[in-house]
C-alpha cells in the first residue's frame, strides 16, 4: 500500500520569503502522479500543482515549484515570494496509475503554513 | 459554473442518531470520490462512484457507513448510530471520467460538511 508522509505540522515563512515544505511517498509503483493542494480556513481543497513520475522535469506554476526526487521518493513544494493568501494548510497527495485503480488520492497528514507580514 | 456543493455545511448530532451528507457535483462529471478529514490528519479515502458501475466501498470504515448515487448525480453518504469518532470533515469531490491512461482529470472538491457528535 502506497503511504505520503509530511514530517512538518507547521511552518512559519515571513511575507515575500521563500519557503519549501517536504513530503515523502512510499510505493512500488513506477507509474503515479503526485500532487499539492492547499485548503484555506473555507475547508475548500485547492489543486496547487500536480507532477507525472515519468517526467523527469520539475513542475511550475508561477510562484509554486516542485523538487520531485523519484529515486528518494521525495516531492518538495517550494513557495517563492509568500503572500499572505498562501496561508493555509497543505497537503501532499498521491494517485495511482494502474490498471484497476479508481484514481482516489492518498494523502499525507498536512503542514500548516502561516504567513507573517 | 457552478463547483462541488455539499449539505449541510455543519451538521451536530448526538451519538447514536443517523445522519445524512448530501454531494452535489459539478454537472456532467462522472466520477465522484467521499473522503474524510479527521483532526489533526490527513483526508482518507471512504468511497467511489463511477457512472453505472459498481463503486468501490474499499474505504469504509464500519457497516455504519454506507453511500448511494442517485441518477449517477446527487450522493448521499449515511452514517447510522454515530460515534464520537465520526467527527471529521467530509469532502467530496467529483470528477470527469476517471481513465487510467487518457490525460489527467482533475478532482474538484466541494467545501465539506463538518460533522460533530456529541
Amino acid at each position: 500500500a502506497q503511504t505520503v508522509t509530511q514530517s512538518q505540522p507547521e511552518m512559519s515563512v515571513q511575507e515575500a520569503e521563500t519557503v519549501t515544505l517536504s513530503c515523502t511517498y512510499d510505493t512500488s509503483e513506477s507509474d503515479y502522479y503526485l500532487f499539492w493542494y492547499k485548503q484555506p480556513p473555507s475547508r475548500q481543497m485547492i489543486l496547487v500543482i500536480r507532477q507525472e513520475a515519468y517526467k523527469q522535469q520539475n513542475a511550475t506554476e508561477n510562484r509554486f515549484s516542485v523538487n520531485f526526487q523519484k529515486a528518494a521518493k521525495s516531492f518538495s513544494l517550494k513557495i517563492s515570494d509568500s503572500q499572505l493568501g498562501d496561508a493555509a494548510m497543505y497537503f501532499c497527495a498521491y494517485r495511482s496509475r494502474l490498471s484497476g485503480n479508481t484514481g482516489k488520492l492518498i494523502f499525507g497528514q498536512g503542514t500548516t503554513l502561516q504567513v507573517k507580514p | 459554473g457552478a463547483g462541488v456543493s455539499q449539505s449541510p455545511s455543519n451538521k451536530v448530532t448526538e451519538k447514536g442518531k443517523d445522519v445524512e451528507l448530501r454531494c452535489d457535483p459539478i454537472s456532467g462529471h462522472t466520477a465522484l470520490y467521499w473522503y474524510r478529514q479527521s483532526l489533526g490528519q490527513g483526508l482518507e479515502f471512504l468511497i467511489y462512484f463511477q457512472g453505472n458501475s459498481a463503486p468501490d466501498k474499499s474505504g469504509l470504515p464500519s457497516d455504519r457507513f454506507s453511500a448511494e448515487r442517485t441518477g449517477g448525480s446527487v450522493s448521499t453518504l449515511t452514517i447510522q448510530r454515530t460515534q464520537q469518532e465520526d467527527s471529521a470533515v467530509y469532502l467530496c469531490a467529483s470528477s470527469l471520467a476517471y481513465q487510467r491512461l487518457a490525460s489527467y482529470n482533475e478532482q474538484f472538491f466541494g467545501p465539506g460538511t463538518r460533522l460533530t457528535v456529541l
